[in-house]
């Protein structure tokens, strides 16, 4: 069974940029979660999504957006970046919710200049 | 909501048991207890998960007292590749109009040297 994948890997933009990230999760699973990770906050929640509508969230500001797709795909964007948004970005997937097992991908790398 | 608190650094050496310990006091009545370990450049990866008193799988042990308010992930004769950022986790489920989220702690480095 694939894991969970995310694209792109790797994401270079500049201040006051938006961006969009992706992620597919593990065949079966319809929750998708998101997380951002940074050397000084650690890792973070930021949604969660469930049969296309967000269920959980964290305490981040509304320029950070996700949705989810019917095929449980979910992409997240990021609008108006800041030098600060520059962090790893974790997406994870699970049966049913946050209670069940994550299964995570190997993140995106997003640097904002 | 609940949040945790656990050591931000751990040595050890190959073949000892490594005993991390993540607070929790504010942990409500449903919450539940995760521990993740993440390698560098990679996803964190589900190693447990436990409510109450003591749970056992093949590659770790948690141990949660009566009062729910600490646990404790056990890693039994520990490897050089057991090094990694280990993470407690306490989360709820959220009903109704409440929302759940999850909340990591800010992760033990485990170094285990040869």
């Amino acid at each position: 069974k694939a894991g969970v994948t995310q694209t792109p890997r790797y994401l270079i933009k500049t201040r006051g940029q938006q961006v969009t990230l992706s992620c597919s999760p593990i065949s079966g699973h319809r929750s998708v979660s998101w997380y951002q990770q940074t050397p000084g906050q650690g890792l973070q929640f930021l949604f969660e999504y469930f049969s296309e509508t967000q269920r959980n969230k964290g305490n981040f500001p509304g320029r950070f957006s996700g949705r989810q797709f019917s095929n449980s795909r979910s992409e997240m964007n990021v609008s108006t970046l800041e030098l600060g948004d520059s962090a790893l970005y974790l997406c994870a997937s699970s049966l049913e919710g946050l209670a069940n097992e994550q299964f995570f991908g190997p993140g995106t790398r997003l640097t904002v200049l | 909501l609940a949040k945790t608190t656990q050591p931000i650094s751990m040595d050890s050496y190959e073949g000892q048991e490594v005993n991390i310990t993540c607070s929790h006091n504010n942990i409500a009545t449903n919450d539940y207890i995760t521990w993740y370990q993440q390698f560098p450049s990679q996803g964190p990866r589900f190693i447990i998960q436990g409510y109450k008193t003591k749970v056992t799988n093949e590659v770790a042990s948690l141990f949660i007292p009566a009062d729910r308010k600490s646990s404790t992930l056990s890693l039994p004769r520990v490897s050089l590749s057991d090094t990694a950022v280990y993470y407690c986790l306490v989360g709820d489920k959220g009903r109704g109009s409440t929302l759940g989220r999850l909340y990591f702690g800010r992760g033990t480095q485990l170094t285990v040297w040869p």
